[in-house]
């Protein structure tokens, strides 16, 4: 069974930083593209950025909101996804979900509320 | 990149059909068949309905349906039961290599 489950979630002053961790199992892990969506309070989804597998270049790729200020990366040792956020503003106030990417969002984990209030 | 479009809300009685329609442009829902259309419980992750416009994941129900022509995406459900009222999203890859999705469609059923 694909489980995905979503840590580091918090309260953060705007203008700091914050860690979130996905931990995966059930799957392949280090052949997985994956994906960061979050959601703001009452609002829709909305994509953040991905992280390639290694055979597929490693590579990431952002929403124009969030880059420059957010980085991807992952631990296939450790079956692992991070998001790393920095220079974090109220807007970026969501749940944060992490999935598994192919030609859709296949499994999502359960999410991690970010609140970035003074 | 913008939100694709879709109604914000739908409604329906038990045991009817209702169509949620999902607009963008050329470089998302027109230019790739990698439509996806999710359905979110309050308070639960986003659950994968309808993939590659038309396809169902195993385990979903067939009352489930999907379909594109040009820029519009549309999810279909019949034999509508209290179960599916919930907030349903598309979501189309794009030109930019990234993911842009809907705004949300909630379903009332009556």
């Amino acid at each position: 069974e694909v489980q995905l489950v979503e840590s580091g979630g918090g309260l953060v002053k705007p203008g700091g930083s914050l860690r979130l961790s996905c931990a995966a199992s059930g799957f392949t892990f280090s052949n997985a593209w994956m994906s960061w969506v979050r959601q703001a309070p009452g609002k829709g989804l909305e994509w953040v950025g991905r992280i390639r597998s290694k055979t597929g270049g490693g590579t990431t790729d952002y929403a124009a909101p969030v880059k420059g200020r957010f980085t991807i990366s992952r631990d296939d040792s450790k079956n692992t996804l991070y998001l790393q956020m920095s220079s974090l503003k109220t807007e970026d106030t969501a749940v944060y979900y992490c999935t598994t990417e192919t030609t859709r969002f296949d499994y999502w984990g359960q999410g991690t509320l970010v609140t970035v209030s003074s | 990149q913008s939100a694709l479009t879709q109604p914000a809300s739908v409604s329906g009685s038990p045991g009817q059909s209702i169509t949620i329609s999902c607009t963008g442009t050329s470089s998302d829902v027109g230019g790739y068949n990698s439509v996806s259309w999710y359905q979110q419980h309050p308070g639960k992750a986003p659950k994968l309905m309808i993939y590659d416009v038309s396809n169902r994941p195993s385990g979903v129900s067939n009352r489930f349906s999907g379909s594109k022509s040009g820029n519009t995406a549309s999810l279909t459900i019949s034999g509508l039961q209290a179960e599916d009222e919930a907030d349903y999203y598309c979501s189309s890859y794009t030109s930019s290599s990234t993911w842009v999705f809907g705004g949300g469609t909630k379903l009332t059923v009556l």
